[in-house]
């Protein structure tokens, strides 16, 4: 069954505002988690990772926070713009082989 | 470097035919993953290639099946085509097999229209 699922299917921003995006587990032994970035007619392109040893990454202007206790992780986009613009999902490896588990994607919309 | 390439971009067939389609990886890369997307489903994993060899595969029926080649290039066909087929259908390549050790690289994929 599906192990990762994100909380909103859609979010609207004020360009320049931060963005929170979050995302579910279900699975507690997951201990490695992926942020994908799709824009419209393009693949899915890895933002950051994040492995179960860490609470905290910082990329440039995102940062992916873990926390195991509520199984929770969430994307943070610092100073949002124009070409953030694009689903995010979170994903989650299945121990078999290359595998991932998608979440079902947040669609990020800046407004001017 | 180039990135993941597939071939092509859009498609359009009928129901019973079937189609290939092709994935080039990136350079380098050994591990061939193909994924389903439609909005209903998402993004569902379709198998994995490794070294010529299917290390895994989702739960899709045996209509679905792929391959990869020496040089690591990866085929994925489609057989009895049917309206529920209709989706985008992403390559992803990695340097080794598993997720964890290597992040997946996409490609662009290819829209494939059943009528």
């Amino acid at each position: 069954g599906e192990n990762v699922g994100l909380h909103l299917p859609t979010l609207s921003v004020q360009e320049g505002d931060n963005s929170i995006i979050n995302c579910a587990y279900s699975n507690s032994a997951s201990d490695y988690f992926i942020w994908y970035k799709q824009e419209s007619g393009k693949g899915p392109q890895f933002i950051i990772d994040i492995r179960s040893n860490m609470d905290k990454r910082q990329g440039q202007r995102v940062t992916v926070l873990l926390n195991k206790t509520v199984k929770h992780l969430s994307l943070q986009i610092a100073a949002t713009q124009p070409g953030d613009s694009a689903v995010y999902f979170c994903a989650d490896p299945d121990n078999q082989g290359g595998k991932l588990i998608f979440g079902q994607g947040t669609e990020l919309s800046v407004k001017p | 470097k180039a990135g993941v390439t597939q071939t092509p971009r859009y498609l359009i067939k009928t129901r019973g035919q079937q189609v290939t389609l092709s994935c080039s990886p990136i350079s380098g890369h050994r591990s061939v993953s193909w994924y389903q997307q439609t909005p209903g489903q998402g993004l569902q994993f379709l198998f994995e290639y490794f070294s010529e060899t299917q290390r895994n595969k989702g739960n899709f029926p045996g209509r679905f099946s792929g391959r990869q080649f020496s040089n690591s290039r990866s085929e994925m066909n489609v057989s009895t085509l049917e309206l529920g087929d209709s989706a985008l259908y992403l390559c992803a390549s990695s340097l080794e097999t598993g997720a964890e050790s290597s992040p997946l690289h996409f490609g662009n994929g290819t829209r494939l229209t059943v009528t």
